[in-house]
């Protein structure tokens, strides 16, 4: 079976530029949860959607970032404008009711200028 | 809110020895779900090793085992005959209701294999 699957892996941009994260969950999975990892701030929560409904998206930085998830095997994250400070990992995630293991995406590397 | 505490930034380890990497945590929870992910070079997480809070048997996998403390919230991962393949940032994770919930991670260990 195929893993999360995200796109880009890596992505450079310009300050003020839109930027779009993708990511595919496991064919099955309920439960999509997004990460940043950066050194300053290590990995950490941004959002998390269960059946497709946001539960939680206290982690989410503030008004410039904003994550969907339109059916069940796709969700995007986006940062609008972006901002050098947003430069991070980002990984996606999943898995299922009733199992206690998330499975991680390869993460996309964004680079903001 | 749950909190996890890996003490040692960086470990070394001789090819072939044995290494421990130390977690603890803080929850006031009774049931949880503790979890050990290795994220080398590539960046990609892989899960190493899962501990469920409600068993008192340690998990074993292969070379990696670990020593879970529950009392003392301790949670420790045994590396046996190290390979240089196991070179790698390793994260401690807690999760409160199976996978259905965020992950709070620890601040890695950056484990280094002597050849």
């Amino acid at each position: 079976d195929a893993g999360v699957i995200q796109s880009p892996r890596h992505e450079v941009t310009e300050m003020g530029q839109e930027v779009t994260l993708r990511c595919k969950p496991i064919s099955g999975h309920n439960s999509l949860f997004w990460y940043r990892q950066t050194m300053m701030r290590g990995l950490e929560l941004l959002i998390y959607f269960n059946n497709n409904v946001p539960i939680d998206d206290s982690g989410m930085p503030e008004d410039r970032f904003s994550a969907k998830m339109p059916n069940a095997s796709f969700s995007t994250l986006k940062i609008q404008p972006s901002e050098p400070r947003d430069s991070a990992v980002y990984f996606c995630a999943s898995t299922q009711t009733g199992e206690d293991t998330q499975y991680f995406g390869p993460g996309t590397r964004l680079t903001v200028l | 809110a749950q909190t996890v505490t890996q003490s040692q930034p960086e470990m070394s380890v001789q090819e072939a020895e044995t290494v421990t990497l130390s977690c603890t945590y803080d929850t006031s929870e009774s049931d949880y779900y503790l979890f050990w992910y290795k994220q080398p070079p590539s960046r990609q997480m892989i899960l190493v090793i899962r501990q469920e809070a409600y068993k008192q048997q340690n998990a074993t996998e292969n070379r990696f085992s670990v020593n879970f403390q529950k009392a003392a919230k301790s949670f420790s991962l045994k590396i046996s005959d190290s390979q240089l393949g196991d070179a790698a940032m390793y994260f401690c994770a807690y999760n409160s209701n199976f996978g259905n919930e965020k992950l709070t991670f620890g601040t890695g260990t950056r484990l280094t294999i002597i050849p």
